[in-house]
């Protein structure tokens, strides 16, 4: 089982709908987990992070933590054709907090 | 100056070569990573310093080797690099290379080995 999954896409959806992109992880003991945002050709960005289970939000962002499911997810509302990225999902290690490991990343494209 | 800047932004090297690729935070973190990032593969983590000393350093082969002689400045230096090794590397900092500390990524050098 890889330690971060996430699915490669690419994910469609029209202008201003909600994105929803998933994250699984296998560190059951993993306490904050991050969403980065990666445009083609450039690097990766900090949009969101989380740390409790519930909701988070941020503008038009929503972090979503279910620790005992090993899941976290993040909404995209009013979705904007700059919002088109690569969505990538990053939990430090348990065991070695300064082990941050990626997932592979979500192409989304958003469709005028 | 912008928060964490790479040098070069591009280079090619051929199989014999020696070549460095250097970071530069400017914003007071005291953690320093190397990642590389390969076509259709998650980035990897490549090495990990806080407060100049290497904290992780993840099966990497010894072709890399890393140098942190300050917490601003992380460096990697390459020597004998297979095809395979092209990719963009990119250099992060955090505040304190913990597990609540996020990272703040450099433009990245794209490595092209011929």
């Amino acid at each position: 089982q890889k330690e971060v999954e996430q699915n490669s896409g690419p994910l469609s959806v029209p202008e201003g709908a909600i994105a929803s992109l998933n994250c699984t992880y296998s560190d059951r003991g993993s306490q904050s987990f991050f969403w980065y945002r990666q445009y083609s050709g450039k690097s990766p960005e900090l949009i969101m992070f989380i740390y409790s289970n519930g909701d988070k939000e941020d503008g038009r962002f929503t972090a979503q933590l279910n620790k005992a499911s090993q899941y976290v997810s993040l909404l995209i509302r009013d979705s904007q054709p700059s919002d088109s990225a690569t969505y990538l999902c990053a939990v430090p290690s348990y065991s070695s907090a300064s082990k941050i490991i990626f997932g592979s990343g979500t192409r989304l494209s958003i469709r005028p | 100056e912008t928060g964490v800047t790479q040098t070069p932004r591009h280079l090619v090297m051929g199989m014999t070569n020696k070549k460095s690729l250097k970071c530069e935070q400017h914003l007071g973190h005291n953690a320093m990573y190397w990642y590389k990032q390969s076509a259709k593969k998650p980035l990897e983590l490549m090495f990990v310093y806080s407060l100049e000393e290497r904290v992780e350093n993840n099966s990497v082969p010894s072709r890399f080797s890393p140098e942190c002689p300050n917490s601003s400045h992380l460096f990697l230096h390459l020597h004998t690099l297979q095809p395979e090794d092209s990719a963009l590397y990119l250099c992060a900092s955090s505040l304190t290379g913990t597990d609540n500390s996020p990272l703040h990524f450099g433009n990245g050098t794209r490595l092209t080995v011929t």
